[in-house]
């Protein structure tokens, strides 16, 4: 059973750094999309990054663009989101999500089937 | 950016109701359109994927349809553990975008 697991939350003070990782299990790593999403206390869902299984493209959310940097480690089964200049605004629980493609004719895009439990970023003085 | 707007934002219903959720896109994504069901202090758990097809181990009662901008989600017949917020998803464009949610209550 495939199964995701991220580590490296914690309290940064804003204009702070932080490293998370998602441990992947269960699955073909390399074979897989990866993505981070994010959950803002009190708000819903929001799309942070994506990167191909190759790591050859990354797909970024307009506000953490430049400040952020996912990444992976197929070696290692791994994958990582390099956050930087955090702000008030990035207080949130993080998730890794595996991303599986489907088709509709020719045109493939993806879907999140697979997602770890979260780890939770708060950036305060 | 393409923006997902859902309604309603909350909704209560009774055991063995059907409840559905809309979902509109503010321009046309196929049938790019996932869905998600969340728990809080849970992982967000894939329902449906491609508008309308129904994710592996998802129970029946759930379905999926629409195409364009407008889709909706379905349960046939609502049970206590549909307790949940649920979101829809594009993935038509980058950046990837959410609605803002529907809690689903039992009344």
């Amino acid at each position: 059973e495939a199964h995701l697991v991220e580590s490296g939350g914690g309290l940064v003070q804003p204009g702070g750094s932080l490293r998370l990782s998602c441990a992947a299990s269960g699955l073909t790593f390399n074979n897989n999309y990866m993505n981070w999403v994010r959950q803002a206390p009190g708000k819903g869902l929001e799309w942070v990054a994506t990167m191909e299984k190759d790591g050859s493209e990354q797909y970024y959310l307009d506000s953490v663009r430049g400040r952020f940097i996912i990444s992976r480690d197929n070696a290692e089964n791994l994958l990582y989101l390099q956050m930087s200049s955090l702000r008030a605004e990035d207080t949130a629980v993080y998730y890794c999500a595996r991303g599986i493609p489907y088709c509709i004719g020719s045109t493939c895009r993806l879907a999140m089937d697979v997602w770890g439990q979260g780890t939770t970023v708060i950036v305060s003085s | 950016d393409i923006q997902m707007t859902q309604s309603p934002s909350s909704l209560s219903a009774s055991v063995g109701d059907r409840v559905t959720i809309t979902c509109r896109a503010s321009q046309t994504i196929d049938k790019y359109l996932n869905w998600y069901q969340w728990k809080p202090g849970k992982a967000p758990k894939l329902l449906i994927y491609g508008a309308s097809s129904l994710q592996s181990g998802v129970p029946p009662r759930c379905s999926g349809s629409g195409s364009g901008t407008d889709f909706t989600l379905t349960i046939s017949s609502l049970q206590p553990e549909d307790l949940a917020t649920y979101y829809c998803q594009q993935t038509y464009s980058f950046p990837y975008t959410f609605g803002g949610g529907t809690k689903v209550e039992i009344k």
